[in-house]
Parts: structure tokens; C-alpha cells; sequence
């Protein structure tokens, strides 16, 4: 059973950096691909970005030039970071497994996500 | 980016209700369409993708139809555990976006 589970703190100051990660167990992190998303209060779900088995990464255009994400795959993990914070950050943050299932590109399955609050 | 829009934005039902839920995408996307159910406080849950297949476990009373723009998740005959807000997400092009949400309610 494939299970994910975030970590990281839930209150950042405006202007740092947020930064997360996630732990994936169950199966070989080298094998998929790993996405970060993210749901604001009273908002829809935003896709923030992906990263492959073999490194390389994807993100939304919204938020490109302020996200890294990365993989270390000796801990089975994945991190985001998000630089220059502002109180709009303040959301839920989730990863998941995905984009797969060929070109249908969906997501399965996610962690429980946690709330992360930027302070101003 | 692929606009979503979802109709309506909440509906109130019964148990044992039909409930039809719309997604509507702003440029043609063929099939490539999936639904998810987020229950309060809960991950999001991979029910239906490309359009009308069903992800494994996934309960026989939810289906999935629709393609170009024009969308539809139906829920036969709603049950408890069915109470929960449902998304879709356009799998066409990245960025990759999701429909605003639908909460079904009693």
C-alpha cells in the first residue's frame, strides 16, 4: 500500500522560504513521478509542479520562478520549496504520486496534507 | 491555462438520490478528464479518470462521462459516505488544472 505523508512547519514568516517534505512508502520512489499541490482556504486544488524519476521537473508557470522541487531518493523523499512567501501561500499543502497513467496524467494517491500559515 | 468550470457549486440531497455533477473546460480536451472526491479535512481520492474509467475500489455506483468540453460525474444512488466535495482535473495540457469543487451535502 502506497502511503505519503508530509512534513515540515506550519508557520512561516513572509518573505522566507517555505519548504517541505514528503515521505513515500511502500513503494520505490525511483519509479514514478512525485507532485506537490496545494488548496488555499475556500479555493480549488493548484498543481504547483512535479518532478520525475529521472530528475527532471515541471511547474506551474504561476509559480515557476519562486518553486524547486527535489528528490532524495536514499530517504524516499521529495521536498518543495517555495522562496519570498507572501500571506497568499497560506494553504494546504499536499503531495501525491503523479502525474501517471500515460497521457491521462492523474494523481494517486495523496498524503493527508498540512497546513502551512505565512505570518506577514 | 485550461479554464474548469464546475456545476453548481453545492447541492443538497438524500440518500439514495441520483446526483449529477458538471465540468466544463474552456478549450477541448478530449477524454482527458479525471474526478476526485475530498472529504472534510481528508486527501483527495482518485475516483474516475480518462473521462469514464473507474480506479480501482471504486464503488459501481459512480460513473463518469463526457468528452471535448462538456463533462458529467453521476452518482446513482448517493450513500452516506458519499457526502464529500468532488473536483475535476483536466489532464490535457500542464499546467494542470482543477474545477473549483462541488459540496454535496444532506
Amino acid at each position: 500500500q502506497v502511503q505519503l505523508q508530509e512534513s515540515g512547519p506550519g508557520l512561516v514568516k513572509s518573505s522566507e522560504t517555505l519548504s517541505l517534505t514528503c515521505t513515500v512508502s511502500g513503494v520505490s520512489i525511483s519509479s514514478y513521478y512525485w507532485s506537490w499541490s496545494r488548496q488555499s482556504p475556500g479555493k480549488e486544488l493548484e498543481w504547483i509542479g512535479y518532478i520525475s524519476y529521472t530528475g527532471s521537473t515541471n511547474y506551474n508557470p504561476s509559480l515557476r520562478s519562486r518553486v524547486t522541487v527535489s528528490v532524495d531518493t536514499s530517504k524516499d523523499q521529495f521536498s518543495l520549496k517555495l522562496t519570498s512567501v507572501t500571506p497568499a501561500d497560506t494553504a494546504v499543502y499536499f503531495c501525491a504520486r503523479g502525474p501517471e497513467g500515460g497521457s491521462y496524467n492523474w494523481f494517486d494517491p495523496w498524503g493527508q496534507g498540512t497546513l502551512v500559515t505565512v505570518s506577514s | 491555462d485550461i479554464q474548469m468550470t464546475q456545476s453548481p457549486s453545492s447541492l443538497s440531497a438524500s440518500v439514495g438520490d441520483r446526483v449529477t455533477i458538471t465540468c466544463r473546460t474552456s478549450q477541448i480536451i478530449g477524454t482527458y478528464l479525471n474526478w476526485y472526491q475530498q472529504k472534510s479535512g481528508k486527501a483527495p481520492k482518485l475516483l474516475i479518470y480518462a473521462a469514464s474509467s473507474f480506479q480501482s475500489g471504486v464503488p459501481s455506483r459512480f460513473s463518469g462521462s463526457g468528452s471535448g468540453t462538456d463533462f458529467t460525474l453521476t452518482i446513482s444512488s448517493l450513500q452516506p459516505e458519499d457526502f464529500a466535495t468532488y473536483y475535476c482535473q483536466q489532464s490535457y495540457s500542464s499546467p494542470y488544472t482543477f474545477g473549483q469543487g462541488t459540496k454535496v451535502e444532506i
